[in-house]
């Protein structure tokens, strides 16, 4: 049960994009298309940005999207706006046990 | 509206023992899975169990053994028993649905704070 590994700092100025690299196993990324991704801000939950690889929710912008290949999930935001600086971790299924990334601060320059 | 509500965190003594409760509104526990995940102080998310919704539950190897997590469906409540409480246990502890349909913990309560100290 390693978390999966994540950079621990990303940063883009306004406008650009990033992409955020989330690394597992064949036990877990590599092995289901259920990687999900988490949004979080300081001092609040965490809240669901993208599940099953690359689907987004209801009322999340489509400037998030998600991909994935082998054991690596990578999680893209593009027009990167003052709003997306925050905390931003994946999540896999690993055969009933779930395991969550290390975690990236986004930071908008 | 479709939320969760933590409630049961404090500081207890190294060894001791603390059940947190998560109650649910909008939708029912026993149809979902429902998950506790923990967040240390400065730290990232920790999955710590799981309960399917056949009852089944799953647990991180930090705290298999010391925890276990159960559910009431008469009161849509989702519970964390805590025993044999250590320092590294100390955390936010968030619970949160996992929706069958998207696979995903797509709602999160606003999280119980647990400070296991002497």
């Amino acid at each position: 049960q390693s978390a999966l590994t994540q950079p621990a700092s990303v940063s883009g100025s306004p406008g650009q994009s990033i992409t955020i690299s989330c690394t597992g196993t064949s036990s877990d990324v590599g092995s289901y298309n259920l990687v999900s991704w988490y949004q979080q801000h300081p001092g609040k939950a965490p809240k669901l940005m993208i599940y099953e690889v690359s689907k987004r929710p209801s009322g999340v912008s489509n400037r998030f999207s998600g991909s994935k290949s082998g054991n690596t999930a990578s999680l893209t935001i593009s027009g990167l706006q003052a709003e997306d600086e925050a905390d931003y971790y994946c999540c896999s299924y690993a055969g009933t046990l779930w395991v969550f990334g290390t975690g990236t601060k986004v930071t908008v320059l | 509206e479709v939320q969760l509500v933590e409630s049961g965190g404090g500081l207890i003594q190294p060894g001791g023992s603390l059940r947190l409760s998560c109650a649910a509104s909008g939708f029912t526990v026993s149809s979902n899975y429902m998950s506790w995940v923990r967040q240390a102080p400065g730290k990232g998310l920790e999955w710590v169990s799981v309960i399917y919704s056949g009852g089944s539950t799953y647990y991180a190897d930090s705290v298999k053994g010391r925890f276990t997590i159960s559910r009431d469906n008469s009161k849509n409540t989702l519970y964390l028993q805590m025993n044999s409480l250590r320092a590294e246990d100390t955390a936010v502890y968030y619970c949160a649905r996992g929706d069958v349909d998207s696979d995903a913990f797509d709602i999160w309560g606003q999280g119980t704070m647990v400070t296991v100290s002497s």
